[in-house]
């Protein structure tokens, strides 16, 4: 059992340019969110959804557009990539009730 | 809205010590609340839970957290602290607000443990 998926592990961007992050989860779990770590900030949460087609916006948003078009997935996407975007990203997934399971995590470095 | 207030972004022991992380929640309807540790360059790990039930969870690696609702708290205890326990630890809240189960976290509290 897989759990959450996040690729890539590490990438780099020169500052304007766009990437996606993946995610993907096998738990069937409605529940899925971003969230940016930084130091002495903890987890901040970018962008959730709690179904296929629906999403909202988290504390952090700008700079992000997220889309959820089937249960699995849940792809993050840096539209202009800035240096105050340079952090490590965490895709996670939970059921009703349940706790929140974490992808590996994707650090992101914007030059 | 919902929220988590971890005292101490740091918190030094030594190995033998009592451990003592604490977290403090704020949320309107009854709350689902998770500690998690992440040791250095990896993903966050699930060291308890409470969500309904008896109020003392006890968790992995010997850690065990109490809600207590009259104190909003939900502080993390350790008996004796082992050199392995240094990490980040995380508090967590979610709750059914607006039909979303979306946790929360408060700013983590590093843990340093002196031999």
């Amino acid at each position: 059992n897989a759990g959450v998926t996040q690729t890539p592990k590490f990438q780099v961007l020169k500052t304007g340019q766009s990437m996606t992050l993946q995610c993907a989860q096998d738990m069937n779990h409605e529940y899925m969110s971003w969230y940016r770590q930084d130091p002495g900030m903890g987890l901040r949460l970018i962008h959730y959804s709690v179904g296929a087609g629906i999403t909202d916006q988290g504390e952090v948003p700008n700079g992000y557009n997220v889309s959820r078009s089937t249960t699995e997935d849940f792809p993050l996407r840096l539209l202009s990539a800035a240096p105050s975007q340079t952090s490590v990203y965490f895709c996670a997934s939970a059921g009703v009730g349940t706790e929140a399971f974490f992808g590996q995590g994707t650090r992101l470095t914007v030059v | 809205a919902q929220s988590v207030t971890q005292l101490g972004s740091h918190v030094s022991v030594s190995e033998g010590a009592l451990v003592l992380l604490r977290c403090n929640y704020s949320s309107s309807v009854p709350p689902y609340l998770f500690w998690y540790v992440q040791y250095p360059n990896q993903g966050l790990q699930l060291l308890l839970k409470y969500t309904t039930g008896a109020t003392l969870v006890k968790g992995i690696n010997g850690f065990e957290a109490e809600f207590k609702k009259s104190e909003t708290s939900f502080h993390l205890t350790k008996p004796s602290a082992h050199m392995s326990d240094a990490a980040e630890y995380f508090c967590a809240v979610s709750d059914q607000r607006g039909g979303s189960y979306i946790p929360t976290f408060g700013r983590g509290t590093s843990l340093i443990v002196h031999p």
